[in-house]
């Protein structure tokens, strides 16, 4: 059972470019999040897709934005790159549908983007 | 903000129980408790959950104090491969339309030789 897959595993890009990192959700599973972790810090939460749509958003300015597809697959896509955007971008996968009252997120490996 | 706090870092002996502490005391009813380590440049893994009651499962074991306002992660035989920065995580439930992890600085746990 293949796992939270991500693509690319880096990416240099350099400042005012626009980048999109690709999100396979683990077998089962049909809501994506993203989040945002730079360099000695945790995490932080940039928004989440379920049933192809945004159904919530971090603290994250309009240049950040997603797409979920049919698959459940997703994107994130940043424009006008700023180098503070250097960070790893990591997926996870959930299962949005249920009568369970909390839904476990296993998280992929990241793409580690490098903005100069 | 996270809701949790942890100390920055700890390190015990391998073989040897590992016991991370997280304080939430401002936790309410309908909250979870979530654990996720994270090796070195690698994406969270989770480990263990719960809402009131201890849960045990292959990689750990979760202690929620009975007023919930604590909790401890039990790494019964810590190994080399153990050493990560582990995260504490209160969770609403999704029932009140919140789906993000909010997470804190973490411990790091350093499992010695």
């Amino acid at each position: 059972d293949a796992g939270v897959t991500q693509s690319p595993t880096h990416l240099i890009k350099t400042r005012g470019q626009q980048v999109t990192l690709r999100c396979s959700p683990k077998s089962g599973h049909d809501t994506v999040s993203w989040y945002q972790q730079a360099l000695g810090q945790g995490p932080q939460f940039i928004f989440q897709y379920y049933e192809e749509e945004e159904r919530q958003r971090g603290n994250f300015p309009d240049r950040f934005s997603g797409h979920q597809f049919p698959n459940y697959s997703s994107e994130l896509n940043v424009n006008a790159l700023l180098l503070g955007d250097s960070a790893l971008y990591l997926c996870a996968s959930s299962y949005g549908t249920g009568t369970l009252s909390t839904d476990t997120q296993y998280f992929g490996p990241g793409t580690r983007l490098t903005v100069l | 903000d996270a809701k949790t706090t942890q100390p920055p870092s700890m390190d015990c002996a391998e073989g040897r129980a590992a016991n991370l502490p997280c304080n939430h005391s401002t936790i309410s009813g309908n909250e979870y408790v979530y654990w996720y380590r994270q090796i070195h440049s690698q994406g969270p893994q989770y480990i263990i959950h719960g809402l009131k009651n201890n849960e045990t499962n292959e990689m750990a074991s979760l202690i929620i104090t009975e007023d919930r306002k604590s909790s401890t992660l039990i790494l019964p035989h810590a190994t080399l491969r153990d050493t990560a920065v582990y995260y504490c995580i209160v969770r609403a439930s999704r029932m009140d339309s919140s789906y993000k992890l909010i997470f804190g600085s973490g411990t790091r746990l350093l499992v010695r030789p």
